[in-house]
């Protein structure tokens, strides 16, 4: 079955670059993508890309896909006390993007000062 | 744009009670995606439609779950009847052609 891993913490320090990473099974998966939750709130879709990719920069992110591995990161440059929160990797099926996602738990990033 | 709407955004109810949690999506968006969220599990999709209609219903974890959306403007989540296991926040989401899909705030569901 589909399965999406990621490490549950990332401490960094603030202007530091944070790298959050994740693997993923299914290998027909189109598109794969990063998600930023901040606390109370819900999901908001943050970039992704389309797996015939492998790399995507949108200002301070950068996304690395490496399908042989089924590896996907996400570089935030110059992290800020704004950054703060939980970041999911989730990849959505071959049906042409009609279908839901599967997401890996979720990586808590947290700033130090 | 309102955004997905969801309500109500606490309940707190008794084991045994149902429970109706609802969702109006993004005006024009034709699928909707129902999602729990727990510390334990991480976000599951439940259930999602397209065109109102239901596609897959495969993460609903019981008869005791029941999703419907009888128009393109309002789907209900129903729980019947509640268990203290059930609490978790229940997220919809909407999308339109094209791959983002847009999440409401989530109903956080407690059952005592």
């Amino acid at each position: 079955g589909e399965d999406v891993e990621q490490s549950l913490f990332l401490s960094v320090r603030e202007g530091d670059s944070s790298v959050i990473n994740c693997t993923y099974t299914d290998s027909s998966s189109t598109y794969l993508y990063w998600y930023k939750q901040e606390p109370g709130a819900g999901l908001q879709l943050l970039t992704y890309i389309f797996s015939n990719m492998d790399m995507k920069q949108d200002q301070r992110l950068t996304v690395l896909l490496n399908k042989k591995d089924k590896h996907l990161s996400l570089r935030i440059a110059d992290t800020q006390t704004g950054d703060s929160a939980i970041y999911f990797c989730a990849e959505g099926g071959s049906g042409g993007g009609a279908d839901g996602l599967t997401f890996g738990k979720g990586t808590h990033l947290i700033i130090q000062p | 744009d309102a955004g997905v709407i969801q309500s109500p955004r606490h309940e707190v109810t008794e084991m045994g009670q149902e429970v109706t949690l609802r969702c109006k999506p993004i005006s024009g968006h034709n699928s909707l995606f129902w999602y729990r969220q727990t510390m334990m599990r991480g976000l599951e999709l439940l259930i999602y439609f397209n065109n109102n209609v239901p596609i897959d219903d495969s993460g609903m974890p019981e008869d005791r779950f029941s999703a419907k959306m009888p128009n393109a403007s309002f789907s209900t989540l129903k729980i019947q009847p509640s268990e203290p296991r059930d609490s978790a926040v229940y997220f919809c989401a909407s999308k339109l052609t094209g791959y983002e899909q847009y999440f409401g705030p989530g109903t956080r569901l407690t059952v005592t």
